[in-house]
């Protein structure tokens, strides 16, 4: 099993451009979740979905930011415009929903820098 | 979501046992009790959970207390690999998983 999969692994951007981070859930696994971590705040969630229904986004800092999971193989989360406060490393992580129990798997993280 | 206190940091020499406390004293009844690691620039990992009863497996021993206030996660032979942050988090269900400051574990050689 490859794990959870995160593109791209890095990116820099300029303040103002758009941003879209990828991910990809362990097969089977019905739930995912998008976290961001930053020294000052540490790892937030921001949103999840359950069989690819958002349920919820109250992590989501902004109108800027959004979250789709158009099927069970692959998110995005985008960022428009970006600022240089979203600079932080972006986690994707999925789970097999179901029996009382939660077991996140995450994935490598995606860095990003807003210049 | 039950409140945790964990050391802020933690030192342990290489190939002696870890002992990591976690105080959770406002724990529900239906809640588990989690642990993860974070190892410096990669994603969180799961390590062990348990309910009331203590629990090992190939990574970790998790001893609960009888009232399940507190709980110790346990490395029995700590490798440099094992230099980490640890998170204690209790969750019920399928909830989403809090995020605290945990302890940071350093394996001195």
């Amino acid at each position: 099993d490859a794990g959870v999969i995160q593109s791209p692994r890095h990116e820099v951007t300029e303040m103002g451009q758009e941003v879209t981070l990828r991910c990809k859930p362990i097969s089977g696994h019905n739930s995912l979740f998008w976290y961001r971590q930053t020294m000052m705040r540490g790892l937030e969630l921001l949103i999840y979905f359950n069989n690819n229904v958002p349920i919820d986004d109250s992590g989501m800092p902004e109108d800027r930011f959004s979250a789709k999971m158009p099927n069970a193989s692959f998110s995005t989360l985008k960022i428009q415009p970006s600022e240089p406060r979203d600079s932080a490393v972006y986690f994707c992580a999925s789970r097999t929903s179901g029996g009382g129990t939660d077991t996140q798997y995450f994935g490598p993280g995606t860095r990003l820098t807003v210049l | 979501d039950a409140k945790t206190t964990q050391p802020t940091s933690m030192d342990c020499a290489e190939g002696r046992a870890a002992n990591l406390p976690c105080n959770h004293s406002t724990i529900s009844g239906n809640e588990y009790v989690y642990w993860y690691r974070q190892i410096h620039s990669q994603g969180p990992q799961y390590i062990i959970h348990g309910l009331k009863n203590n629990e090992t497996n190939e990574m970790a021993s998790l001893i609960i207390t009888e009232d399940r206030k507190s709980s110790t996660l346990i490395l029995p032979h700590a490798t440099l690999r094992d230099t980490a942050v640890y998170y204690c988090i209790p969750q019920e269900g399928n909830e989403k998983l809090t995020f605290g400051t945990g302890t940071r574990l350093t394996i001195i050689p």
